[in-house]
């Protein structure tokens, strides 16, 4: 069974048009929620950490927020440099990561 | 910023034939993992390393992995005797806590298997 899941699958914005990007998550016992940007032929690059319900991170033009079920990762008027897959992961305290296929984020000048 | 580098970036391989990936993790880092991404799909996780040991390792990282950390600063991968459906991007990454917190990844290696 999918530990995450993330959609859309694909997203192509318009240069500031603001979106949202879905990560809902199963497993139990949370204790950690990433989100990483991967861009092309490179490892992933850590972004947030969220713990807990509630909690919010913010980076630039990127806003992290997390609920029981899921995070959403809010992107306010992105620049064509923002164009990369998002990726979340989900760790219940063990020794890995569980992470979703990712959201390939494109934005159009 | 400190990295975690990694070595080669490409390295194609004949199948049968042994590997090692070599990473060289964050200086004061504790714990070590290595991930692997087949092409269009998720980041998997293989084995996580502490304190000169393995700690965990996923059904993937059978006989044919092993991992090793010879000299206090690098950290490898070995596959024994490749194969085809070994082909695909291996990510080393570290972290000075445990897995509740974010890991640095490496830039990969993209292993092809012929």
């Amino acid at each position: 069974e999918d530990q995450v899941t993330q959609s859309p699958e694909a997203l192509r914005l318009q240069e500031g048009e603001s979106s949202s990007l879905n990560c809902s998550y199963t497993v139990s016992g949370l204790r950690g929620l990433f989100w990483y940007r991967q861009d092309p032929g490179k490892g992933p690059e850590f972004l947030f950490t969220l713990y807990s319900a509630g909690e919010e991170k913010e980076k630039e033009r990127l806003k992290a927020t997390l609920t029981k079920k899921e995070s959403f990762l809010h992107i306010t008027a992105p620049k064509p440099e923002d164009s990369a897959t998002y990726l979340c992961a989900v760790t219940d305290g063990g020794n890995q990561f569980y992470f979703g296929t990712g959201t390939s984020l494109t934005v159009i000048p | 910023e400190p990295e975690v580098t990694q070595t080669p970036s490409h390295q194609v391989t004949q199948m049968g034939q042994e590997v090692i990936l070599r990473c060289v993790p964050i200086s004061n880092h504790l714990y070590f993992y290595w991930y692997r991404q087949i092409l269009g799909q998720k980041v998997e996780f293989l084995v996580s390393f502490y304190n000169n040991e393995i700690s965990e390792k996923s059904e993937i990282f059978d006989d044919q992995f092993s991992v090793e950390r010879p000299d206090g600063s690098n950290f490898t991968l070995k596959i024994r005797s490749t194969k085809l459906e070994d082909s695909a991007m291996y990510f080393c990454a570290s972290v000075m806590g445990g897995s509740n917190y974010g890991y640095t990844f490496g830039s990969g290696t993209r292993l092809t298997v012929v």
